[in-house]
């Protein structure tokens, strides 16, 4: 049973705009969210996270949105960079430690267009 | 500083034979956490070792063992290999066996069952 999904496989932006990038969870005792980046050839990077307790945690040109009673996320990037282009794993997990409870969902390859 | 590194880069196998995957951690990383990713899929959560024991185990069948050398560097072995088995290994480091977000990924063995 898919815990997190990302509904979305691909996503295609101009560079500039915004690229937003969606997840749901399913389980309501999730109470941190994580999102990582995926290049080809490397592992995925830690990209931003937020905790339940917050609902929007920015870092730079990225914005993590949480909404707990949708049992919702978004990674929102503002403006889109050619190097953006990669996939996007959303992940979630019952505290902030523990590799054991982390769950990911499928991932969103984003493709930012010159 | 070299990152996370694994071997080898791909594998090749058949059903019934056993593999084993190595792990390097970031110098000074004590944690090293195994992952399964499927293509198509997510990260799937298969080992946590810390200080040489085992912190956590996925939902893997007992085909599946790992083990943590004094020096950190960690092993992944997979007996008796089904099609299935078939997916991207990652292996991540942390400095202590805590924060998701401390989790540094190397690149992946790629194994392919036959």
């Amino acid at each position: 049973d898919q815990q997190v999904k990302q509904n979305s496989p691909s996503l295609s932006v101009q560079e500039g705009r915004i690229s937003i990038l969606n997840c749901d969870y399913t389980n309501s005792m999730f109470d941190y969210f994580l999102w990582y980046k995926k290049y080809p050839a490397e592992g995925p990077t830690f990209l931003i996270s937020i905790s339940s307790i917050k609902d929007k945690n920015e870092d730079g040109r990225f914005t993590v949105f949480l909404n707990k009673s949708a049992k919702h996320l978004s990674l929102h990037i503002v403006p889109s960079q050619p190097g953006d282009s990669a996939v996007y794993f959303c992940a979630a997990s019952r505290g902030e430690t523990g590799a054991n409870n982390l769950f990911f969902g499928t991932g969103t390859r984003l493709t930012v267009i010159p | 500083d070299a990152g996370v590194t694994q071997s080898p880069t791909h594998l090749i196998k058949t059903r019934g034979q056993q593999v084993t995957l190595r792990c390097s951690p970031i110098s000074g990383h004590k944690s090293v956490s195994w992952y399964q990713q499927v293509l198509g899929q997510g990260p799937q959560f298969i080992f946590q070792y810390y200080e040489k024991e085992e912190r956590g185990r996925g939902n893997f069948p007992d085909r599946f063992s790992a083990r943590q050398f004094p020096n950190y560097s960690s092993e992944l072995n997979v007996n008796a290999l089904l099609l299935g088995d078939s997916a991207l290994y990652l292996c991540a480091s942390s400095p202590i066996a805590g924060r998701m977000n401390e989790q540094f990924f190397g690149p992946g063995t790629r194994l392919t069952v036959l």
